[in-house]
């Protein structure tokens, strides 16, 4: 029973044009969300993140959306570049959890390939 | 400024032999946690520790035994290797939500 979903095993987009990675989760007790970015040989690395209580966060190219009633989040890249190259995991964590001391439910990723 | 250390970086086993993962961190951090991933399958949690001397189960601990003995180590331990445990295997630590993750462990399982 997979919590956290991300139906994209891969995306394919062109440099400079925006990036939109989704997530969605069953568990209705998550109240925490993180993406985390990925390199071949590399451990994952945290990228950002998002409390239940916002509906956006953003850090520079990068904007997190959350939309609490369609338990789903989506992370925004503008421009894209090819850096941004990488499979990215999308991350949640439960109100009992208390700051993510019990573990990260992860997703299985999404491969995401900026074409020049 | 090391970070999360892994140790070792690859390895091979026979079935059944037995070994340890070695997992070091210097930020001074209560919680880590041992992490598999498997192509189609994203990170999976196996075992994790919210403080020296503790440690509890994850979603997939079957086969797998973990000790914190020092708060900065935390070793993961295969007794009887099986093919299924050929992983990718990944040590974090963290303060709160935003996990600092180690470079992996490659263990394959012949």
């Amino acid at each position: 029973d997979q919590q956290v979903k991300q139906n994209s095993p891969s995306l394919s987009v062109q440099e400079g044009r925006i990036s939109i990675l989704n997530c969605d989760y069953t568990n209705s007790m998550f109240d925490y969300f993180l993406w985390y970015k990925k390199y071949p040989a590399e451990g994952p690395t945290f990228l950002i993140s998002i409390s239940s209580i916002k509906d956006k966060n953003e850090d520079g190219r990068f904007t997190v959306f959350l939309n609490k009633s369609a338990k789903h989040l989506s992370l925004h890249i503008v421009p894209s570049q090819p850096g941004d190259s990488a499979v990215y995991f999308c991350a949640a964590s439960a109100i009992y959890s208390g700051g993510g001391a019990d573990g990260l439910t992860f997703g299985k990723g999404t491969h995401l390939i900026i074409q020049p | 400024n090391a970070g999360v250390t892994q140790t070792p970086k690859f390895r091979v086993l026979k079935t059944g032999q037995s070994m340890t993962l070695l997992c070091a961190q210097d930020m001074n951090h209560e919680y880590m946690y041992w992490y598999r991933q498997d192509p189609g399958m994203g990170l999976r949690l196996i075992h994790y520790s919210v403080g020296e001397g503790t440690t509890a189960k994850g979603e997939v601990p079957d086969g797998y035994n973990v000790s914190r003995l020092k708060k900065q180590n935390f070793l993961l331990g295969l007794e009887s290797a099986a093919p299924s445990q050929t992983s990718v295997y990944f040590c974090a630590s963290s303060k709160t939500y935003g996990y600092t993750f180690g470079s992996g462990t490659r263990l394959t399982v012949v």
